[in-house]
């Protein structure tokens, strides 16, 4: 049992390049989000769904894009990375997104240069 | 924006002893969770404890909800050096059709 999985990583890219991170569950659960963490800030919103073909914005939503295709499938795309957003990205996924506790990726740390 | 705020930043202490993080909160919740961080990895939850609850336990974890001051507090007894850490509260507010809204966390260091 996988749990979710994260890739890549770790990530360099330069100002106003895409790309996306992937992330998947097997857990077969119905939620799931994307969050930033930057020092001092905590975790922040970005973007979730709350099942196939479901999604809504965060509290951080601006420049990233999110689709939701399948259960286990939460991709998240940056559409043209600035530096403000370098931080440590973590997908979580849960049975309920109010009811149960989370379950945690291991990250991608994102450096935009 | 962020709902739950940890009280102490950074708590440093000795192998043995027991840790305390606080966690107050503005509006009303429906749960509140915490969870630990280990440097460099995701977070895991640790317990979660709803609004009609005042204590929970989990092996060595306490956990307190007093709703009529908006705070919450977790108790690790018998702290061991692997419990280093930053824990972090989490809540879900009103009705509960919300998701999870995380406080900025507290850095425990256990000193072996």
């Amino acid at each position: 049992n996988a749990g979710v999985t994260q890739t890549p990583k770790f990530q360099v890219l330069k100002t106003g390049q895409s790309m996306t991170l992937q992330c998947a569950q097997d857990m077969n659960h119905e939620y799931m989000s994307w969050y930033r963490q930057d020092p001092g800030m905590g975790l922040r919103l970005i973007h979730y769904s709350v099942g196939a073909g479901i999604t809504d914005q965060g509290e951080v939503p601006n420049g990233y894009n999110v689709s939701r295709s399948t259960t286990e499938d939460f991709p998240l795309r940056l559409l043209s990375a600035a530096p403000s957003q370098t931080s440590v990205y973590f997908c979580a996924s849960s049975y309920g997104y109010s009811y149960y506790g989370y379950t945690f990726g291991s990250g991608t740390r994102l450096t935009v240069v | 924006s962020q709902q739950g705020e940890e009280d102490p930043q950074a708590l440093s202490i000795q192998e043995g002893e027991n840790a305390t993080m606080n966690c107050s909160y503005k509006t009303s919740i429906n749960n509140l969770q915490w969870y630990r961080q280990n440097s460099g990895r995701g977070l895991v939850h640790l317990i979660l404890i709803r609004s009609n609850e005042r204590e929970k336990h989990s092996g060595r974890l306490r956990v307190t909800l007093d709703t009529s001051k908006k705070s919450s507090s977790l108790l690790i007894t018998a702290s061991r050096a692997a419990d280093t850490a930053s824990y972090f509260c989490a809540t879900v507010e009103g009705s509960g059709n919300t998701p999870l809204v995380f406080g900025k966390g507290t850095r425990l260091s256990v000193i072996a």
